[in-house]
């Protein structure tokens, strides 16, 4: 049972234009929300997070979408870049545990 | 500061051998994770430990111990590995702020095959 679900396996986007990432969760119980970037050969690296008590957190070109009564969460990145061409995972944590979704392939197109 | 490391880079095991997957971070984090990541998916934990003598289990831990004698090492290890256990596994240290926070910082990764 996949309490974190990421459903667009891919992704593809013009340079310059918006990356919009989506990610839905099951437990309610859950309080931080994150997102990770993933290189091919390297381990994710944090990008962005949210409280469970905000509905939005912005960072440069970065912002993330809360919204607790749907369970959806969304990454946004504006304008995007080549260089951020990678697999975006979003994490939810509940206490010491942190689940993290599939992941989502971006592709930003020059 | 070296963040997390993780030794080895590569594995290739024969079924039925066992192996100790080291993890060492030096920025003092009490929390610590293993995870799997099979091809085409998500990131699975396996286990986790929220300080020196303290491990519990992830979503995915059969086949698996852990133990955690330092802050510093979190090894994970596999005993009779089986071809289910081909996978590249994650390291991950954090240190949980006022506000609850997880970010983790994850080490490079290594890539087992079990055959």
């Amino acid at each position: 049972d996949q309490q974190v679900k990421q459903n667009s396996p891919s992704l593809s986007v013009q340079e310059g234009r918006i990356s919009i990432l989506n990610c839905d969760y099951t437990n309610s119980m859950f309080d931080y929300f994150l997102w990770y970037k993933k290189y091919p050969a390297e381990g994710p690296t944090f990008l962005i997070s949210i409280s469970s008590i905000k509905d939005k957190n912005e960072d440069g070109r970065f912002t993330v979408f809360l919204n607790k009564s749907a369970k959806h969460l969304s990454l946004h990145i504006v304008p995007s870049q080549p260089g951020d061409s990678a697999v975006y995972f979003c994490a939810a944590s509940e206490a010491d545990k942190v689940i993290f979704g599939p992941g989502t392939s971006l592709s930003v197109i020059p | 500061n070296a963040g997390v490391t993780q030794t080895p880079k590569f594995r290739i095991l024969k079924i039925g051998q066992s192996m100790t997957l080291q993890c060492t971070q030096d920025m003092n984090h009490n929390y610590m994770y293993w995870y799997r990541q099979d091809p085409g998916m998500g990131l699975k934990l396996i286990y986790y430990s929220v300080g020196a003598g303290i491990t519990d289990k992830g979503e995915v831990p059969n086949g698996y111990n852990v133990s955690r004698s330092t802050t510093e090492d979190f090894p994970l290890r596999l005993e009779l590995a089986a071809p289910s256990q081909t996978s590249v596994y994650f390291c991950a240290s954090s240190q949980p702020g006022l506000a609850g926070t997880y970010e983790q910082y994850f080490g490079p990764g290594t890539r087992l095959t079990v055959t």
